[in-house]
């Protein structure tokens, strides 16, 4: 499974577009680029799912670049409530290998 | 409403003593993942099932048993054998698919070692 690199921690004020990048310079041909929000005391959450270029949802947008050598979440004009850990899973996740999760980045938003 | 439900929300042990914790879905899913989180740590896999009656260990497996008797319900068995099991256990269920499946997660079960 490729192995992923994001910044242990990131505060932004209210109002502010979030941006965190994750490396993955070895990804393979056909896995998928996963990122997931957890609150404390909470199960991970589903956000957005992605192979290449740009997808959107009502929540955040992921932007590939062509190479997939990382990637970008991107959370526009956070609240408080954004606050939270965000982890960033490459692989293909077809249900027959679990999720991989790292640290995650810590994400704090500031009134 | 369909989902992923763990219980109990929080438990406690006294040291030498098996506990075991609940997990069940009804989102008619084939796969199912038990994960253990440490303070400040991301989620390490314990074990896993694809199908009824089969399962896997993940990478913390020792002093831990599951069993996969339903398609709906994963327990897990917290052994004494497990020298240090106060932490956060997180269930999980998907799909199997080709690619890109999504996993759902419970609540979690916060054990303490008394």
């Amino acid at each position: 499974l490729a192995k992923t690199t994001q910044p242990i921690s990131m505060d932004s004020y209210e109002g502010q577009e979030v941006n965190i990048t994750c490396s993955h310079n070895n990804i393979a041909t056909n896995d998928y680029i996963t990122w997931y929000q957890q609150f404390p005391s909470q199960g991970p959450r589903f956000i957005i799912q992605g192979y290449k270029t740009k997808v959107t949802n009502e929540v955040a947008s992921l932007f590939i670049p062509a190479d997939r050598k990382s990637s970008t979440l991107s959370l526009p004009r956070v609240s408080l409530s954004d606050t939270a850990v965000y982890y960033c899973l490459v692989g293909v996740y077809s249900g027959n290998t679990p999720l991989v999760f790292g640290k995650g980045t810590r994400l704090s938003v500031i009134a | 409403d369909g989902g992923i439900t763990q219980s109990p929300k929080y438990l406690f042990r006294k040291e030498g003593q098996n506990v075991t914790l609940s997990c069940e879905q009804n989102l008619n899913h084939d796969a199912m993942y038990w994960y253990r989180q440490d303070p400040g740590q991301g989620l390490r896999l314990i074990y896993y099932s694809q199908i009824v009656n089969d399962f896997q260990k993940g990478d913390i497996a020792e002093g831990y048993s599951v069993s996969r008797e339903k398609k709906e319900s994963f327990p897990l068995t917290v052994t004494s054998a497990q020298k240090n099991p106060t932490a956060f256990y997180l269930c999980a269920s998907s799909t199997i698919r080709l690619q890109g499946t999504e996993a759902f997660f419970g609540q979690g079960t916060r054990l303490t070692v008394v």
